[in-house]
C-alpha cells in the first residue's frame, strides 16, 4: 500500500499570499489530520477531517482552513500568509479515529514565507 | 486534559550502549500513547503504541516502551544504540476528542561512534 502523500514537498511564498497544500491518505483511510511543526512551538494540531466533515480543530486563526473530498483527499489552505507561518506541515491519516487508531504521517510540506 | 512531557530535550549516547528517552503523561483516563521518530528532513514514523493491552510494548528497530500507571510514565528504551538511531523522538498521547495527537517537545538523540 502506498503511504500518505503530500504535495508539494517544498513551497516558497511571500507575506500576504495564500497557499493550498494537498494530502492523499493511505487507501481506505477516512480520517485526515493536519499538524504544523515549527522549532519554537513544536508539533501542533491544526484540524481533523472525517467523511468530508471537520471533526476537531486546534487553536489556530481562521486564516487556516481545510476541506476533505469524497475520496478522502484533503487540502489545507492558509490565507494572508505571515512570516510565522513558515513551518513543516504534516498530514496524517487513519482508518477510523476511536481513540485507539494509529495515525500514519506523510513526509510533509515545508513552507517558507518571505 | 491530556499532555505529555519529555524530560530531556537532548540525549547523547555512544554506539552500542543503552538508550533511555523519558516521557511522563497526564491523562484523565486510560491513555493511548505512542512514540514517533523523525529523521532529518523526513516525516514522522511510528515506533510503537500502547493501547491498554500489554504494558511492555515492543516496536520497530529494537525499541520498546513500558507503560507504568503508578509513575505516569512511558519511557522508550533500546538495549544497544546504532548510528542510524540518531533522530528526534516524540512521545505522543491522543487527545480526549480523538483525532488529535498531542506531542511532547521532542528529544533529540545523538549517537557517537
Amino acid at each position: 500500500k502506498a503511504g500518505v502523500t503530500q504535495t508539494p514537498r517544498y513551497l516558497i511564498k511571500t507575506r500576504g499570499q495564500q497557499v493550498t497544500l494537498s494530502c492523499s491518505p493511505i487507501s481506505g483511510h477516512r480520517s485526515v489530520s493536519w499538524y504544523q511543526q515549527t522549532p519554537g512551538q513544536g508539533l501542533q494540531f491544526l484540524f481533523e477531517y472525517f467523511s468530508e466533515t471537520q471533526r476537531n480543530k486546534g487553536n489556530f486563526p481562521g486564516r487556516f482552513s481545510g476541506r476533505q473530498f469524497s475520496n478522502s483527499r484533503s487540502e489545507m489552505n492558509v490565507s494572508t500568509l505571515e512570516l510565522g507561518d513558515s513551518a513543516l506541515y504534516l498530514c496524517a491519516s487513519s482508518l477510523v479515529l476511536a481513540g485507539k487508531e494509529t495515525q500514519y504521517f506523510g513526509p510533509g510540506t515545508r513552507l517558507l514565507v518571505l | 486534559a491530556q499532555s505529555v512531557t519529555q524530560l530531556d530535550s537532548h540525549v547523547s549516547v555512544s554506539e552500542g550502549t543503552p538508550v533511555l528517552l523519558r516521557c511522563n503523561y497526564s491523562s484523565s483516563y486510560s491513555p493511548s500513547l505512542f512514540w514517533y521518530v523523525q529523521h532529518p528532513n523526513k516525516g514522522l514514523q511510528l515506533l510503537l503504541k500502547y493501547t491498554s493491552a500489554a504494558t511492555l510494548v515492543k516496536g520497530i528497530n529494537g525499541f520498546e516502551a513500558e507503560f507504568k500507571k503508578s509513575e505516569t510514565s512511558f519511557h522508550l528504551t533500546k538495549p544497544s544504540a546504532h548510528m542510524s538511531d540518531a533522530a528526534e523522538y516524540f512521545c505522543v498521547v491522543i487527545g480526549n476528542q480523538g483525532g488529535k495527537l498531542i506531542f511532547g517537545q521532542g528529544t533529540e538523540l545523538s549517537v557517537k561512534p
